[in-house]
């Protein structure tokens, strides 16, 4: 059973468009969220913590669903270099799951 | 802005060396890991460390693998006797209070 599950991907969107990536959880008591961008061949990059509450930075939105187990993020008004691999990441004491990853490509 | 730093940036290792990953976390952090990807593959967990200790470790640390953190400021992964199949990319990271990590640009290993 993976622990995380993401999108398969690759979205491949026009520049301007709005892209939502979903994620879901398997362990229920999972303490903290975070969306991460990974780009080729270098280091995940912290995005954004998720909050049950929801949050948003600037063209990014984080949801998060703790009754279904489920992560979002959304993205608007796409930038091509928004182009990456995002990551879902699940805490769960002191682990970090990665998901797979959901590539991006956004095209002009 | 303060990083994770880890050297070397590639390291070439013959099948059964032994390998030495080293990492500089931020300053005032406390939470300490490595994790591994595999090309391809998805970010892996390999261990997490506080306090001086393992705190958790996964089915994958091995009595092959060892952490160490021999000064204030070092974190280091010992890989013995290092197989093909441990080719990966390593990332050191840490974290101030088992929130939020942040990671290294990582070290390329690559065992012929």
């Amino acid at each position: 059973r993976k622990e995380v599950e993401q999108d398969p991907g690759p979205f491949n969107v026009p520049e301007g468009a709005t892209v939502a990536f979903n994620c879901t959880y398997s362990n229920s008591a999972s303490q903290s969220f975070f969306w991460y961008r990974q780009d080729c061949r270098k280091e995940p990059k912290l995005l954004m913590s998720v909050y049950s509450s929801g949050n948003e930075d600037g063209r990014f939105t984080a949801q998060l669903n703790r009754a279904s187990q489920y992560i979002s993020l959304l993205i608007r008004d796409s930038k091509l270099s928004d182009s990456a691999t995002y990551l879902c990441v699940v805490m769960d004491f002191n682990k970090f799951y990665f998901g797979s990853g959901t590539k991006l490509n956004v095209k002009p | 802005e303060p990083e994770v730093t880890q050297t070397p940036s590639h390291q070439v290792t013959q099948m059964g060396q032994e390998v030495i990953l080293r990492c500089v976390p931020i300053s005032n952090h406390l939470y300490f890991y490595w994790y591994r990807q595999i090309l391809g593959q998805k970010v892996e967990f390999l261990v997490s460390f506080y306090n001086n200790e393992i705190s958790e470790k996964s089915e994958i640390f091995d009595d092959q693998f060892s952490v160490e953190r021999p000064d204030g400021s070092n974190f280091t992964l010992k890989i013995r006797s290092t197989k093909l199949e441990d080719s990966a990319m390593y990332f050191c990271a840490s974290s101030w209070q088992n929130t939020e990590a942040f990671f290294g640009q990582g070290t390329r290993l690559t065992v012929v």
